[in-house]
């Protein structure tokens, strides 16, 4: 059974710039979630998609939106970058998105300069 | 509001000694409780979990019990090995926010 894959594993953009990062999750997996895990934040949540649907979503501006398609893959967006924006950004999908057992991919790694 | 207090690192260690990683947490309700691994240049791997009271999560000789009475969940393993080194973080997450919470993690490095 193929995991979570991530799509691009490294980026790097120029401030200002917008940038598209993809998450396939395992397959019948219907829950996508998003971190952004950084040296001095640690792993922090940005939001949760399950069914198409956003049902929560973390402390970060609005330049952070992200989407899930009816095969359950899913994309996040962030505008306008900035230099803090660099982290690395790690999609995890689980059957359910209740308190089960999340998998992670491997993360795509963003660089701002 | 929720969150997770792991202990400082890094934790540096001899092959064959004792690991213990403290973890306590703050959560309203009663919260699933998880220790995730993040080797070198991969993303998060569940080791164990728990989901009430008293349960204990084990996997691959690491072991650790819910303690709602002192609101811990402290990692634990008996002989660790080189392959261990890795950052160990402690989450949780709460019944209808279809989140984790995480720890700031704490690196571990195994010396043979």
């Amino acid at each position: 059974k193929a995991g979570v894959t991530q799509t691009p594993r490294y980026l790097i953009k120029t401030r200002g710039q917008q940038v598209t990062l993809s998450c396939s999750p395992i397959s019948g997996h219907r829950s996508v979630s998003w971190y952004q895990q950084t040296p001095g934040q640690g792993l922090q949540f940005l939001f949760e998609y399950f069914s198409e649907t956003q049902r929560n979503k973390g402390n970060f501006p609005g330049r952070f939106s992200g989407r899930q398609f009816s095969n359950s893959r899913s994309e996040m967006n962030v505008s306008t970058l900035e230099l803090g924006d660099s982290a690395l950004y790690l999609c995890a999908s689980s059957l359910e998105g209740e308190i089960t057992e999340a998998f992670f991919g491997q993360g795509t790694r963003l660089t701002v300069v | 509001g929720n969150s997770v207090t792991q202990m400082e690192g890094p934790v540096t260690l001899s092959e064959e000694a004792f690991l213990t990683i403290n973890c306590t947490y703050t959560a309203t309700g009663y919260p699933s409780l998880f220790w995730y691994v993040q080797y070198p240049g991969e993303g998060l791997q569940l080791l164990l979990k728990a989901t009430k009271a008293d349960d204990k999560g084990s996997n691959k000789g690491f072991e650790a019990t819910y303690r709602k009475e002192t609101t811990s969940f402290h990692l634990e393993k008996g002989s660790v090995q080189v392959s261990d080194s890795a950052v160990y973080f402690c989450a949780l997450s709460t019944s209808g926010t279809y989140k984790y919470i995480f720890g700031t993690g704490t690196r571990l490095k195994v010396l043979a």
